[in-house]
């Protein structure tokens, strides 16, 4: 079954350090993915997406994210965290057959530190 | 440009009473649309989609239905709401099934 794991509930940065999120899927053949930010009592914005091409992605607001077939892993980063990046992030996985289904992680909170 | 609005964005509700929960798109036609919920600190679970008007597949069995009288309006409807039914409902919608999905602002649901 699909299914997509972020295994950090929470993460803490001081503004200005480096960002990694982890995510790892599992799906039988090559997915569509997406990172999304959900501030709080919002909607989800979309960060970035990858179906195909380039391995290293960008987004917005600075953020990139790299395609990992080997390791099944979309890990999101961000080279100089600032304190309005402090929100929850999800990676979701998306079939490249007729599924129409997103499937999403259970989220990594961001912290920044001042 | 297409904007997506969900209606209303808070809601309390008492156990047993019913729910209707809007989504309307604008600036595109034929939109595939969804309906998530997110409950407290979980990540987002698809409940219901829409490929057009009139026609719903239901991810999950449960006292919730959906229905989509015109293209671009998908609404959320419970007969009689239950505790569990408390959480953060999402609307999206798509291009085609294999497009980025983009979200509105949400709609917060407690029921007590």
């Amino acid at each position: 079954a699909q299914s997509v794991t972020q295994p950090d509930i929470h993460i803490t940065v001081s503004e200005g350090a480096s960002l990694e999120l982890r995510c790892n899927y599992s799906y039988g053949a090559t997915p569509y993915l997406f990172w999304y930010v959900q501030s709080p009592g919002q909607g989800l914005q979309l960060l970035l997406k990858y179906f195909s091409g380039d391995t290293l992605v960008q987004g917005i607001k600075g953020f990139e994210a790299e395609f990992k077939r080997s390791q099944s892993s979309f890990n999101l980063r961000k080279p100089s965290v600032h304190w309005s990046d402090a929100a929850e992030y999800f990676c979701a996985v998306a079939g490249m057959d007729s599924s129409y289904k997103l499937i999403f992680g259970s989220g990594t909170r961001l912290l920044v530190r001042p | 440009s297409q904007t997506i609005h969900q209606w209303p964005a808070t809601l309390v509700q008492p156990v047993g009473s019913p729910l209707s929960l809007e989504c309307t798109v604008e600036g595109t036609s034929n939109p595939n649309l969804y309906w998530y919920r997110q409950a407290a600190g979980r990540g987002l679970q698809l409940l219901f989609y829409s490929v057009g008007i009139g026609q719903i597949s239901s991810e999950v069995p449960q006292n919730l239905s959906a229905s989509r009288p015109q293209d671009r309006q998908f609404i959320l409807s419970s007969k009689k709401l239950l505790l569990s039914d408390s959480g953060f409902y999402l609307c999206a919608w798509s291009r085609t099934v294999q497009e980025t999905q983009y979200f509105g602002p949400g709609t917060r649901l407690l029921v007590l």
